[in-house]
C-alpha cells in the first residue's frame, strides 16, 4: 500500500524564519506534487516534481525530489505570516484509476508576525 | 479558462436528512472529477471518481453515493446522513493523468 508520511505534523515559527517540511514514503513514485490549503479553502497545487532529484522554485519556497523518487522536500527562506497553511505533497495511486492521487496528513504551519 | 465551482459553501443538516452537493467544471471537456473528504483539516480520503458520465468508481463503502448526470456535473448524495458524515468536502478535476488536481472550494457540512 502506497502511503506519504509528511513531518513535521505542526510547525509554528517567527516571521523571518526559515523551515524544512517533509515527505517520505517507501514506494517510488513517478511523480509528486505540493499543495497549499489555508483554511476553509481547496488545497492549491504549488508544484508538482517528475524528475528525481529535481528542484524547483517558487519566489521563497524551494521544492526538491528525492534521488531515488521516494521523498521530497520544501523549504522556505524567510517565512512570512501570508506562508501559514497546511502544506499537502500527494502523489499518482497505482492501484486506481487514471488521474488518482493519494495525499499525505499535511503539516500545518503557522508563522507569526 | 477552466473552473471549478462547488456548493453550498456551508450546510448544517439533522440526521437522517438528505444530502445533494453539487460540482460543476467550466472551460474544459471530459474530465476526471473527484470528490474528496477531509476530516478535522487534515489528509484526504478519496470517496469517489468518475471518468464519464454514468461512470462511477467508489473508494470506501459508506452512506454516501454520487452520480454523473452530464459532463462537467459531478452530485454527491446521501439518503440518510449520519453524524459521522460531517466533515469538508472538496470536489475535484484533473486533465489527463496525475499531474495536479484543480479543487473546489469545498462544503464545510455539520450534521447535527
Amino acid at each position: 500500500t502506497q502511503l506519504l508520511e509528511q513531518s513535521p505534523q505542526f510547525l509554528s515559527i517567527q516571521e523571518g524564519e526559515n523551515l524544512t517540511v517533509y515527505c517520505n514514503s517507501s514506494s517510488v513514485f513517478s511523480s509528486l506534487q505540493w499543495y497549499r490549503q489555508e483554511p476553509g479553502e481547496g488545497p492549491v497545487l504549488l508544484v508538482t516534481v517528475v524528475t528525481g532529484g529535481e528542484v524547483k522554485k517558487l519566489k521563497r519556497l524551494t521544492f526538491q525530489f528525492g534521488d531515488a523518487r521516494k521523498d521530497s522536500s520544501l523549504h522556505i527562506t524567510a517565512a512570512q505570516p501570508g506562508d501559514t497553511g497546511l502544506y499537502l505533497c500527494a502523489g499518482p495511486n497505482y492501484g486506481g484509476s487514471q488521474g488518482n492521487l493519494i495525499f499525505g496528513k499535511g503539516t500545518k504551519l503557522s508563522v507569526k508576525p | 479558462s477552466q473552473t471549478i465551482h462547488q456548493w453550498p459553501a456551508t450546510l448544517v443538516q439533522p440526521v437522517g436528512s438528505p444530502l445533494s452537493l453539487e460540482c460543476t467544471v467550466e472551460g474544459t471537456s471530459n474530465p476526471n472529477l473527484y470528490w474528496y473528504r477531509q476530516a478535522a483539516g487534515r489528509g484526504l480520503q478519496l470517496l469517489f471518481y468518475s471518468v464519464g458520465i454514468g461512470q462511477i468508481s467508489s473508494e470506501v463503502p459508506q452512506n454516501l453515493s454520487a452520480s454523473r448526470p452530464q459532463d462537467r456535473q459531478f452530485i454527491l448524495s446521501s439518503k440518510k446522513l449520519l453524524l459521522s458524515d460531517s466533515g469538508f468536502y472538496l470536489c475535484a478535476w484533473n486533465p489527463t493523468g496525475p499531474y495536479g488536481y484543480t479543487f473546489g472550494s469545498g462544503t464545510r457540512l455539520t450534521v447535527v
